[in-house]
């Protein structure tokens, strides 16, 4: 069974830029979560995507938006980058939205905006 | 709107030793899941201990068990017989029932444990 896998590892973007993470959910998994974790924080929840659609949105601004494809992975992007969306993004995949099913974490990928 | 505090920024225990990790949480729902997750230097996310809010029994996997005391809204993590691969940043998080199921984690600002050998 393959595990959640996200990419890149790492980026580096200048502010104002745009930016697309990306995040292969877990075999049949078709709920993906993304947080953003900033330096020594805990995560904070951005948005949910239920079978290609948006299932759920924290307190995000719009510039933050997502994408799910057929085979349920997903992208986060971020347009008109600044230097607080420096953080750890993280994504993670459920069987399904319920709360009584598992969220299965990534290993993140780590956005430096200067 | 639900919040989660972790009181201890840092905690140390000796290997082999016994360590407990404190979270509170504030909510005025009555149904709702909590979760201890741990982030070694690896970055990713790992489930450690889940407990369901109507069931009355502490949680218990292998050499981590949960007190939960649901009037005083508190959840504290054990971990027993402390290993070295135990040192990571560990995180509390509430997560609502809902109805529709899409419910966030609301994480706390973590603890960050050391192992000492």
């Amino acid at each position: 069974e393959t595990g959640v896998t996200q990419s890149p590892t790492h980026l580096i973007k200048t502010r104002g830029q745009q930016v697309t993470l990306r995040c292969s959910s877990q075999s049949g998994h078709n709920t993906v979560s993304w947080y953003q974790q900033a330096l020594g924080q805990g995560p904070q929840f951005i948005f949910q995507y239920y079978r290609e659609e948006e299932n759920g949105r924290g307190n995000f601004p719009p510039r933050f938006s997502g994408l799910q494809f057929p085979n349920y992975s997903s992208e986060l992007n971020v347009n008109a980058l600044e230097l607080d969306d420096s953080a750890l993004y993280l994504c993670a995949s459920s069987k399904g939205p319920g709360v009584q099913l598992g969220q299965y974490f990534g290993p993140g990928t780590r956005l430096t905006v200067t | 709107a639900q919040t989660v505090t972790q009181s201890q920024p840092e905690m140390s225990v000796q290997e082999a030793e016994t360590v407990t990790l404190s979270c509170t949480y504030d909510t005025s729902e009555s149904d709702y899941y909590l979760f201890w997750y741990k982030q070694p230097p690896s970055r990713q996310m790992i489930l450690v201990i889940r407990q369901e809010a109507y069931k009355q029994q502490n949680a218990t996997e292998n050499r981590f068990s949960v007190n939960f005391q649901k009037a005083a809204k508190s959840f504290s993590l054990k971990i027993s017989d402390s290993q070295l691969g135990d040192a990571a940043m560990y995180f509390c998080a509430y997560r609502s029932r809902g109805n529709s199921g899409n419910t966030p984690l609301v994480f706390g600002k973590g603890t960050r444990l050391s192992v000492i050998a």
